[in-house]
């Protein structure tokens, strides 16, 4: 599964949009991109994923580049408690998350 | 709610002695799969069951054993915990394995090694 890197961390002001990006330059034609999240001592939340079209839902919207080397994810209206270490992983055949460090965000009041 | 639960949330147990954590689902999920987190790491994968069947990672120690009764239940068992298996323990399921389908966590248990 293809390797994915994200910034170590980011700020965002509560109630601006929050963009996380994520590069995945080797990602293969079948694997999907997800996002999920972590609160501080929860399980991981899944956000979201997508292959080839950007999509939408309750929670955040997902744009992939159109040679799917990169994607962003992107949280409207940000809240505190949206504060979390957000991964991207990319998804293939194993059917394995591999985790990397993800992007720690930090929504300030 | 369909839902991963996980108990207990905290385990503390002593150096060498067993201890067992517990997964369950309500969402009738064939596949089942344990995590280890470590503080200040990311999620590393020990091991799954597709079904009945059991995938082990190829780094994940002997001292690891997972049992899974039935759908329902998945079991993770440490037979001589060392000071390094403390960590938070997730499990997760996904519905059929089927390339690219979503897995969903349970809120974990952080095991404590006395």
């Amino acid at each position: 599964d293809a390797k994915t890197t994200q910034p170590t961390s980011m700020d965002c002001a509560e109630g601006r949009a929050a963009n996380l990006p994520c590069n995945h330059s080797t990602i293969s034609g079948n694997e999907y991109v997800y996002w999920y999240r972590q609160i501080h001592s929860q399980g991981p939340q899944y956000i979201i994923h997508g292959l080839k079209n950007n999509e939408t839902n309750e929670m955040a919207s997902l744009i992939i580049t159109e040679d799917r080397k990169s994607s962003t994810l992107i949280l409207p209206h940000a809240t505190l408690r949206d504060t979390a270490v957000y991964y991207c992983i990319a998804l293939g055949g194993t059917n394995k998350l591999i985790f990397g460090t993800g992007t720690l965000l930090a929504v300030q009041p | 709610d369909a839902m991963v639960i996980q108990n207990p949330r905290y385990q503390v147990t002593q150096f060498g002695k067993p201890v067992t954590l517990s997964c369950s689902q309500t969402l009738n999920h064939n596949v089942m799969y344990w995590y280890q987190q470590k503080s200040s790491q990311a999620p590393k994968l020990l091991f799954h069951y597709y079904d009945k069947d059991f995938n082990n990672e190829a780094d994940t120690p002997d001292n690891f054993q997972s049992r899974r009764p039935n759908t329902s239940f998945c079991f993770l068992d440490i037979r001589s915990p060392g000071l390094g298996d403390a960590a938070m323990y997730l499990c997760a399921t996904q519905a059929d394995g089927r390339e690219g389908e979503t897995q969903y966590f349970g809120p974990g248990t952080r095991l404590l090694v006395l």
